[in-house]
């Protein structure tokens, strides 16, 4: 198993600014991912983040807007750029640590005015 | 590209009663299927994993069973008490090892 904490739990942000999301693992893991979860929706895989690569983005999600870094095996972090209200959500980060179960965070529920 | 409903997206019981949640993916080709619980602005808490050459799992009062041909999956919650209120989310990773969420049934047991 793997345990995730994440920091901030919690924030509410202005417009136009920018906030960045700490992810720290207890455990060395390859793969690691960001979702985010619109209120009242699902999740949504934002991008993959493996350590000494680029971050890989899905559809609809790019890198001047979510930024990624990946320092070492336990360590991840995620900015969300020039915020707008429709960036409130939840921001989880996830570790696969085998191909089978996948193991998420507490969640970072971000406020945008 | 894997579509996940879950089927009924709100669910209110009177504690006791056995609960029933649905989860159908379009795409049958996949490699497992994991129900999470959701508490409210929380993160995601794993209840099940079912293996695609699997037909079920059990975990205490929790069963999940799985028809891969039929792209269904069905968690058994027996005997629901108020500690059981939350949203359950399917999430099915396909051969690519992505997973794909459904929206989520979210479940009220009343007292």
């Amino acid at each position: 198993s793997a345990v995730i904490s994440q920091k901030p739990s919690r924030d509410i942000c202005q417009r136009g600014t920018s906030l960045t999301i700490q992810c720290q693992v207890d455990s060395q893991v390859t793969m690691m991912f960001w979702y985010r979860q619109q209120p009242g929706q699902s999740l949504t895989l934002i991008a993959t983040a493996n350590q000494g690569s680029e971050a890989t983005y899905e559809s609809g999600f790019v890198i001047d807007k979510f930024p990624i870094s990946r320092p070492n095996l336990t360590f991840s972090t995620l900015t969300v750029s020039n915020m707008s209200p429709e960036d409130s959500s939840i921001y989880l980060c996830s570790v696969r640590p085998s191909t089978d179960t996948q193991y998420f965070g507490p969640g970072t529920r971000l406020t945008v005015l | 590209k894997q579509e996940v409903t879950q089927i009924p997206a709100a669910l209110s019981v009177p504690e006791g009663e056995n609960l029933v949640l649905n989860c159908s993916f379009t795409d049958s080709a996949i490699y497992n299927l994991q129900w999470f619980r959701q508490d409210p602005g929380k993160g995601l808490t794993s209840l099940l994993l079912i293996q695609s050459s699997q037909r079920e799992q059990t975990s205490g009062r929790l069963n999940a069973s799985l028809d891969k041909s039929s792209g269904r999956s069905t968690l058994y919650i027996a005997a629901s008490q108020p500690g059981d209120s939350a949203t359950y989310l399917c999430a099915v990773k396909g051969v690519d090892y992505k997973l794909s969420f459904g929206a989520g049934t979210t479940v009220t047991v009343r007292a």
